[in-house]
């Protein structure tokens, strides 16, 4: 089993809709999670931090569920530039290497 | 503030030559720096990671060799590329353990 899977979609709604990505993480021990946004050719750029409590930034709400080991990123009102694959990275405690999912890729269309 | 300084953003090279490419941080002291690499259409790949002045630990055995001169400078290396070495290479950077990671805009490496 991976340490952080993720659903790589692609995932294709249309413009106004709402889309839910989950990564689940194996690790029991890990401590801090994030979320990143990766245009086509580009690096990969912070989008949130998840949190216990959940955290929202806008449109987009990150949650953490430590219980089933998974982090989720909720989108709504889905705009075209919202298009790009999703990261999830995850540290384990004691790591110096942070563990990234495969990515989850978003189409918004028109 | 920090930022992340990586060069060039592409190169074109022949099968066998040299590669070295310069990421340097600025604004911060002791970061944990890495490269990885991403194959068209496919996840990150760490390569290397450092956690101080010549310490490096590599991921994956290969035809590349990473070098840290100064506290915030971070060399990927190869004596001669191989077809294979082609991909789009990330540096990036971080405050320590468990910290966000800070990514460079990457290099679009092609080995012809």
């Amino acid at each position: 089993r991976k340490e952080v899977e993720q659903d790589p979609g692609p995932f294709n709604v249309p413009e106004g809709a709402t889309v839910a990505f989950n990564c689940t993480y194996s690790n029991s021990a890990s401590q801090s999670f994030f979320w990143y946004r990766q245009d086509c050719r580009k690096e990969p750029k912070l989008l949130m931090s998840v949190y216990s409590s959940g955290n929202e930034d806008g449109r987009f709400t990150a949650q953490l569920n430590r219980a089933s080991q998974y982090i989720s990123l909720l989108i709504r009102d889905s705009k075209l530039s919202d298009s790009a694959t999703y990261l999830c990275v995850v540290n384990m405690g004691g790591s110096y290497i942070p563990t990234f999912g495969r990515g989850t890729s978003l189409i918004v269309h028109p | 503030s920090q930022t992340i300084h990586q060069w060039p953003a592409t190169l074109v090279q022949p099968v066998g030559s040299p590669l070295s490419l310069e990421c340097t941080v600025e604004g911060t002291s002791n970061p944990n720096l890495y490269w990885y690499r991403q194959a068209a259409g496919r996840g990150l790949q760490l390569l290397f990671y450092s956690v101080g002045i010549g310490q490096i630990s590599s991921e994956v055995p290969q035809n590349l060799s990473a070098s840290r001169p100064q506290d915030r400078q971070f060399i990927l290396s190869s004596k001669k590329l191989l077809l294979s070495d082609s991909g789009f290479y990330l540096c990036a950077w971080r405050a320590g353990m468990g910290e966000k990671l800070f990514f460079g805009s990457g290099t679009q490496l092609s080995v012809l």
